[in-house]
């Protein structure tokens, strides 16, 4: 299984509303990814989990906060968004091969509007 | 300068041409990805290389570590190919990826 999934495809939500995204994959991988496409752009790095910990976060609005509960799972807890956070929030993973890297795989992405 | 740039940013042809589409990087990589995005939709890895040519049906990439350089080559093209097709590169040392700014691909019938 090459899988990466994430719910919902599609969000609307209210700029005063509280809602999450959601990304799973069981693929034993221990990197996962937050990214945000806008239209007609690459996908920009929101955040790393490595081994369930933060690694790495891209300088992002705290109303964006991402959480791993565990290896397989990955949110994003959106609060208070604006209209210019509508994108397209794509969620990957990888495995680690000592310092080699690996393939990304990457989930079909959520397509998020806030109004 | 983006530390990865692809060309061109747009390309239309013809249904069974040859298709190369190039990827240029700046920085030193520990591998490349081709990733294909169709419209409204998510992305899918192509092919991750860090050395040497991957073939995988009509598509081949190659990389030349020297010159920096790597391309994506679709042979007799079809409209289903058609999509955005985006290069990026694990920097090394990094964790991340560099992402080049893609490049849509038109195969008309």
């Amino acid at each position: 299984d090459t899988e990466v999934t994430q719910t919902p495809k599609h969000l609307v939500m209210g700029m005063t509303n509280k809602k999450s995204l959601k990304c799973e994959q069981h693929m034993g991988h221990r990197a996962m990814y937050w990214y945000k496409q806008k239209a007609k752009k690459p996908p920009e790095l929101m955040f790393v989990y490595s081994y369930e910990k933060l690694s790495i976060n891209e300088s992002v609005p705290s109303r964006f906060s991402p959480e791993c509960p565990n290896s397989s799972l990955l949110n994003l807890h959106l609060h208070a968004l604006q209209p210019e956070d509508s994108a397209l929030y794509l969620c990957a993973s990888r495995d680690y091969r000592g310092s080699a890297p690996d393939t990304q795989y990457f989930g079909p992405g959520t397509r998020l509007t806030v109004l | 300068k983006n530390e990865v740039e692809q060309s061109p940013q747009n390309l239309t042809a013809q249904e069974g041409e040859f298709i190369t589409i190039n990827c240029s990087y700046s920085v030193g990589i520990s591998a490349l990805h081709w990733l294909q995005q169709h419209p409204g939709g998510g992305i899918v890895s192509l092919f991750m290389l860090s050395s040497g040519k991957k073939k995988h049906g009509r598509l081949i990439a190659t990389i030349n570590i020297q010159e920096k350089h790597s391309s994506l080559h679709i042979t007799a093209s079809h409209p289903r190919d058609s999509a955005v097709y985006i290069c990026a590169a694990y920097v090394q040392g990094a964790q991340k990826l560099v992402f080049g700014q893609g490049t849509r691909l038109t195969i008309n019938p």
